[in-house]
């Protein structure tokens, strides 16, 4: 089982519609989640982070975190066509990981006019 | 602020030759890591440091080597180049490897090993 699994795009949403961008990771001992943006040929940029179980919201995206089901979302509500880009979960452990993150593969998102 | 430079952008190298992937940053911070991102992948971490002088391995360190000795830079070497290490790197920084701390990328470099 891979450490940090997002669901597999690409995922492809019209214009002013909810996108729903899904991770579940591995390590239990995991504290802090990230979401990562990252236009074609560009480096990733922070989005939002959460470490409390529930939700967090900064404009249109809304982050969400299930401690117990190992489970983070991003939601990105009347998504626009700059919005597509790939979308990269991080996940940072405590202990000996501290400050380091662990990726998963992305999920490429389209959003068509 | 610059944030975190990388050179060279693109680069291309025989089997077999060394290169040095230059990396710096202008924000003081004491973490900076180097990534690789293969195509349609997410980032694999190679090597970290917490501070100038003290570094170590990541996820995916053989055919690497790093260095720091100044809080500013960080270069990443390749010795004895192969396909294998044909991808996109990206050096990052932190102010410090706290939990909820956000890592700054440089703009990459593109690397192909023929």
């Amino acid at each position: 089982q891979k450490e940090v699994e997002q669901n597999s795009g690409p995922l492809s949403v019209p214009e002013g519609a909810i996108a729903s961008l899904n991770c579940t990771y591995s390590d239990r001992g995991s504290q802090s989640f990230f979401w990562y943006r990252q236009y074609s040929g560009k480096s990733p940029e922070l989005i939002m982070f959460i470490y409390s179980n529930g939700d967090k919201e900064d404009g249109r995206f809304t982050a969400q975190l299930n401690k117990a089901s190992q489970y983070v979302s991003l939601l990105i509500r009347d998504s626009q066509p700059s919005d597509s880009a790939t979308y990269l979960c991080a996940v940072m452990t405590g202990g000996t990981s501290y400050g380091k993150l662990t990726f998963g593969q992305g999920t490429i998102l389209t959003v068509h006019p | 602020n610059a944030g975190v430079t990388q050179t060279p952008k693109f680069r291309i190298l025989k089997i077999g030759q060394s290169m040095t992937l230059q990396c710096t940053q202008d924000m003081n911070h004491n973490y900076m890591y180097w990534y690789r991102q293969d195509p349609g992948m997410g980032l694999k971490l190679i090597y970290y440091s917490v501070g100038a002088g003290i570094t170590d391995k990541g996820e995916v360190p053989n055919g690497y080597n790093v260095s720091r000795s100044t809080t500013e830079d960080f270069p990443l070497r390749l010795e004895l180049a192969a396909p294998s290490q044909t991808s996109v790197y990206f050096c990052a920084s932190s102010r410090q490897g706290d939990l909820y701390n956000e890592q700054f990328f440089g703009p990459g470099t593109r690397l192909t090993v023929l």
